[in-house]
């Protein structure tokens, strides 16, 4: 029972444009949603969150996007910059004393071509 | 501040034995959570623990064990290697309730 999905293994986008990365989750109980960028054999590294009581969030480059009602939250880079190319996590946890419990997608391959 | 380190970096075990991995988080972060990262699976929770307690379990055997110290620092261990153990051993600390923060990883191989 995959709770958060990331439907799309890989995108590729020209340096400059915008970068759209979706994720689509089921569990109700989710609170808390954050992104990930990972290199292989690297630690994930923290990008932007958003809590379920916004629909946005921004942070230079990165802005998140939350629908509750679809249960869908999305992450814009703009402008996207050849270093973007990683792997990008979303995750999901259920807040309260379920902080500590993230439950990821199965990533997607973003590559910036120059 | 420092971020999460975790030692050692890589190991090479067989099957059958078992293993320790040591995760020290940020200071001043009281929860420390392990994830299992296999190309098959992606990356799943293992446990967390919050001021040395174990706050929350994922589902994985019991040959799986963590713990944590008065000092915040964690280890989880293995025993009883299994070939399909060989992965990518992520840890995490946080202030308990927001974001976490991830260490380099310790890449585990079982032959």
């Amino acid at each position: 029972d995959q709770q958060v999905k990331q439907n799309s293994p890989s995108l590729s986008v020209q340096e400059g444009r915008i970068s759209i990365l979706n994720c689509d989750y089921t569990n109700s109980m989710f609170d808390y949603f954050l992104w990930y960028k990972k290199y292989p054999a690297e630690g994930p590294t923290f990008l932007i969150s958003i809590s379920s009581i916004k629909d946005k969030n921004e942070d230079g480059r990165f802005t998140v996007f939350l629908n509750k009602s679809a249960k869908h939250l999305s992450l814009h880079i703009v402008p996207s910059q050849p270093g973007d190319s990683a792997v990008y996590f979303c995750a999901a946890n259920a807040g309260g004393t379920s902080y500590g419990k993230l439950t990821f997608g199965q990533g997607t391959i973003l590559t910036v071509h120059p | 501040k420092a971020g999460v380190t975790q030692t050692p970096r890589y190991l090479i075990k067989t099957r059958g034995q078992q293993v320790t991995l040591s995760c020290s988080p940020i200071s001043g972060h009281r929860s420390v959570s392990w994830y299992q990262q296999t190309p098959g699976q992606g990356l799943q929770f293992l446990f967390e623990y919050f001021s040395e307690t174990q706050r929350n379990k994922g589902n994985f055997p019991g040959r799986f064990s963590g713990r944590q110290f008065s000092n915040s620092r964690s280890e989880m261990n293995v025993s009883t290697l299994e070939l399909g153990d060989s992965a990518l051993y992520l840890c995490a600390s946080s202030e308990g309730t927001d974001t976490q923060y991830f260490g380099p990883g310790t890449r585990l191989t079982v032959l």
